[in-house]
């Protein structure tokens, strides 16, 4: 069975950061396109990254490009998003997705003061 | 850069009719990288079609995709209780990858 577990959201404050974590399991990780989609509360989907097979595509949202950096380690089954200062704008539930068929269940991101 | 409208926001509609729901592109795109999702609330959305008009696994065939060039519709053909949702459509071919800003489907 294909799952993908989200971790490292929380609390942080304005101009802080945070290390978001996407564990893959039941399927071969290393072959499969990944991307982060956020979701605010009470609103829409919004894409914000994505990410190759082998890393050597990356693209962001305008939203967040130069802020976050999206990441994988095939090894370890597992995606990553870096996000540096964070603003309030960013709180939203964050999904990781292979390609665009399988969806985590999300973590919550909150920035706040 | 593409942008998705869809249409109607919102669909206020009884189990067993019809829902058709719009989705339409700022400029042409390729048929192959369009996608349909539901979302329920406190979920995680749900792929239901992609390349337009192929459905997901486990999808029933209530559910169908159509369309071209800047103009795509998701069909639902007799709406099940289970079926009122927020549905979404992507375009998920390089960058951005864009949703639209949804549909939801109610119970009328």
């Amino acid at each position: 069975e294909v799952q993908l577990v989200e971790s490292g959201g929380g609390l942080v404050q304005p101009g802080g950061s945070l290390r978001l974590s996407c564990a893959g399991s039941g399927f071969t990780f290393g072959t499969y396109e990944m991307n982060w989609v956020r979701q605010a509360p009470g609103k829409g989907l919004e894409w914000i990254s994505y990410i190759s097979v082998s890393a050597d595509y990356i693209y962001y949202a305008d939203s967040v490009r130069g802020r976050f950096t999206i990441s994988r380690d095939n090894a370890k089954n597992s995606l990553f998003l870096q996000m540096n200062n964070l603003r309030a704008e960013d709180t939203a539930v964050y999904y990781c997705a292979r390609w665009i068929d399988y969806w985590g269940q999300g973590t919550l991101v909150t920035v706040s003061s | 850069e593409i942008v998705l409208t869809q249409s109607p926001g919102t669909l206020s509609l009884s189990p067993g009719e019809r829902a058709t729901l719009s989705c339409r592109a700022s400029q042409s795109v390729s048929s192959t990288y369009l996608g349909w999702y539901q979302q329920k609330p406190g979920q995680a959305p749900r792929l239901l079609i992609y390349g337009a008009s192929s459905r997901a696994t486990g999808i029933p065939d209530r559910f169908s995709g159509s369309g071209s060039g800047t103009d795509f519709t998701l069909t639902i053909s007799r709406l099940e209780p289970e079926d009122f949702a927020v549905y979404y459509c992507q375009h998920y071919l390089n960058s951005p990858r864009p949703f639209g800003q949804g549909t939801k489907v109610e119970i009328k």
